[in-house]
């Protein structure tokens, strides 16, 4: 299996902040990297493909580079909607990994 | 617009089978392109990818699930389902279908843009 990491698992943060999470692939997976959202209660909601595509309908504060092993998501000014947790995942191989998560609180 | 709705019961005795089905309605779930997935969630913790199948009624597995899942396909219904055997309150969890975003390339990249609500399921007895 190809395992994802992320880091930090949490991280407390203000409105208005740039925060950059990074995911990590145990080996390469090119661009094949998903990055999503969650709330509490709620299905995942998909934000970035291919590494760096932003999905129709996700704002512009969002995103994602990398490629390889190492990839990053951006969010260049946090707003209160943007507290959640953040999963990261590969779709290099059909066996599909997700990263851990990263939990997003308000400071 | 494409949507998927988990059914199925929300308490299962340990040692038994966990069975749900993922109903798709909005688009058809013998569309060519896409791998369907389930993924679940167990209580605060992450996402863990379970399985997927095609319509043609090829599927992939989790290895760490794979001596125990059974995904299957009916297109008649529109619906795939997910069999769990021989469960463990570790089962417990939130599980979700889903379906890859839209490609032109085949199969889609299994990156999920559409998502069931999720329905829990409580092993114990």
């Amino acid at each position: 299996d190809i395992q994802m990491t992320q880091s930090p698992s949490f991280v407390s943060a203000s409105v208005g902040d740039r925060l950059t999470i990074t995911c990590r692939a145990s080996q390469d997976i090119s661009t094949w990297l998903a990055w999503y959202q969650q709330k509490p209660g709620k299905a995942p909601k998909l934000l970035i493909y291919a590494a760096s595509s932003l999905q129709s309908g996700v704002p512009s504060r969002f995103s994602g580079s990398g490629s390889g092993t190492h990839f990053t998501l951006t969010i260049s000014s946090l707003q209160p909607e943007d507290f959640a947790t953040y999963y990261c995942q590969q779709a290099s191989s059909f066996l599909l990994t997700f990263g851990g998560g990263t939990r997003v609180d308000i400071k | 617009q494409v949507q998927l709705q988990e059914s199925g019961p929300g308490l299962v005795k340990p040692s038994e089978t966990l069975s749900l089905t993922c109903t798709v309605s909005g688009g058809s779930i013998s569309n060519s392109i896409y791998y369907w997935g389930w993924i679940r969630q167990s209580p605060g913790k992450g996402l863990e990818w379970i399985g997927s199948i095609y319509f043609s009624g090829n599927t992939i597995y989790s290895p760490s699930l794979k001596s125990r899942v059974t995904i299957s396909v009916d297109t008649s219904k529109n619906q795939f389902s997910l069999s769990l055997s021989s469960v463990t309150a570790a089962d417990t969890a939130v599980y979700y279908c889903a379906r890859p975003r839209n490609s032109t390339a085949w199969p889609a990249p299994n990156w999920f843009d559409a998502w069931g609500q999720g329905v829990l399921v409580t092993v114990s007895s």
